[in-house]
């Protein structure tokens, strides 16, 4: 049972616009959410975070909205750029012991 | 500041042989989880290792098995290897309640 699921596995974006990625999660006990980028032949690398206290939370260019009542979080990417394209993972937990990965969603930022 | 480094990067081995998978984690880090990563899905959670202890341990069978060492470096071992064992093998180390820093991953193909 995947209790962290991001239903697009592609998505292609114009440079310079947004990227909207999508997660959902069907754990109400999870209460800290990241995102990890990876890149081919590399380990997956921290992006953003957000606690369950939280709403939103922005770093940069990339912000993550969280919507506890839905059990859905989004990764916003403003403006994009060609090395934003890579494949993106949100991850939650509920005791940063063990974190539950999605499937990916693979970005591709076209010049 | 090195990073987490695995160990060997790719190999190749037969059904049924026995494998094992090395970790130094990040400087400062006391923690060591591993993930196994499928072709085309998440990563999954095998187990987590802190103080020379497993601490947390994901749906994998027996025959999947670890190590921590006194310097916080681990080792994952897997027995009597199925085809189905091939993926890509991410180490991760944290300290205690934070997030993850992932290493580059050993690539797994059983024959």
């Amino acid at each position: 049972d995947q209790q962290v699921k991001q239903n697009s596995p592609s998505l292609s974006v114009q440079e310079g616009r947004i990227s909207i990625l999508n997660c959902d999660y069907t754990n109400s006990m999870f209460d800290y959410f990241l995102w990890y980028k990876k890149y081919p032949a590399e380990g997956p690398t921290f992006l953003i975070s957000i606690s369950s206290i939280k709403d939103k939370n922005e770093d940069g260019r990339f912000t993550v909205f969280l919507n506890k009542s839905a059990k859905h979080l989004s990764l916003h990417i403003v403006p994009s750029q060609p090395g934003d394209s890579a494949v993106y993972f949100c991850a939650a937990t509920d005791n940063f012991n063990k974190f539950y990965f999605g499937s990916g969603t693979k970005l591709n930022v076209k010049p | 500041d090195a990073g987490v480094t695995q160990s060997p990067t790719h190999l190749i081995k037969t059904r049924g042989q026995q494998v094992t998978l090395r970790c130094s984690p990040k400087s400062g880090h006391d923690t060591v989880s591993w993930y196994q990563q499928a072709l085309g899905q998440g990563p999954q959670f095998i187990f987590q290792y802190y103080e020379e202890e497993e601490r947390q341990r994901g749906n994998f069978p027996d025959r999947f098995s670890g190590h921590q060492f006194p310097n916080y470096s681990s080792e994952l071992n897997v027995n009597a290897l199925l085809l189905g064992d091939s993926a890509l093998y991410l180490c991760a180390s944290s300290l205690t309640g934070s997030g993850y820093t992932f290493g580059s991953g050993t690539r797994l193909t059983v024959v």
